[in-house]
């Protein structure tokens, strides 16, 4: 049971627009989300997260939405940059209820196209 | 960059061997995790420890052991390796009084299994 998706395995944007990726999941007691960035033969990298009492964190071009009814969030990166392609991975824990435990999607791959 | 060190970085081994992975770390969190990178799957959790001698399963345990003797140290083993344990092996930390429940992840471990 796949508790978080990333139903769309890749994604093409041109340089300068923006990137939206989305995740979706099921677990209601998900309070913590969190996107990590991957870069081959690298280690994911923390990007930004949100937590269940908010629905929107910003970091400079990165911006995560929560919406909590639709149990869905999305990543928006704007301008997207030739250096943000990578293999983006959303993922939640329900810290709120002793788990720390981080459940990972199946990522996306976004290639950002000069 | 957190300071984790994964060995080895690469290991090529015949079904029905032995296996141990090594992580270590230099940030005295107590949190350890190890995880699985697969193609389709995203990261899936082996094992976790909550502290030393404290562990517990994740989502994909079957076939593999691990040990924490010390606070710095998170071993996984394989104690017969099966061609379905060819993958890229990631060691994460994380410090419970972080705010977002961020994991630090290794450089990966790659191990072909024959």
């Amino acid at each position: 049971d796949q508790q978080v998706k990333q139903n769309s395995p890749s994604l093409s944007v041109q340089e300068g627009r923006i990137s939206i990726l989305n995740c979706d999941y099921t677990n209601s007691m998900f309070d913590y989300f969190l996107w990590y960035k991957k870069y081959p033969a690298e280690g994911p990298t923390f990007l930004i997260s949100i937590s269940s009492i908010k629905d929107k964190n910003e970091d400079g071009r990165f911006t995560v939405f929560l919406n909590k009814s639709a149990k869905h969030l999305s990543l928006h990166i704007v301008p997207s940059q030739p250096g943000d392609s990578a293999v983006y991975f959303c993922a939640a824990s329900a810290r709120g209820f002793g788990n720390e435990k981080l459940t990972f999607g199946t990522g996306t791959r976004l290639t950002i196209i000069p | 960059d957190a300071g984790i060190t994964q060995s080895p970085r690469h290991k090529v081994t015949e079904t029905g061997t032995p296996v141990t992975l090594r992580c270590h770390q230099t940030e005295n969190h107590r949190y350890m995790y190890w995880y699985r990178q697969d193609p389709g799957h995203g990261l899936r959790l082996i094992h976790y420890s909550y502290g030393v001698k404290d562990t517990d399963k994740g989502e994909v345990s079957d076939g593999y052991s691990v040990s924490r003797s010390k606070t710095e140290d998170f071993l996984l083993t394989l104690e017969s390796a099966t061609s379905s344990q060819t993958s890229v092996y990631f060691c994460a930390i994380s410090d419970p009084r972080g705010d977002t429940g961020e994991l630090f992840f290794g450089e990966g471990s790659r191990l072909t299994v024959l």
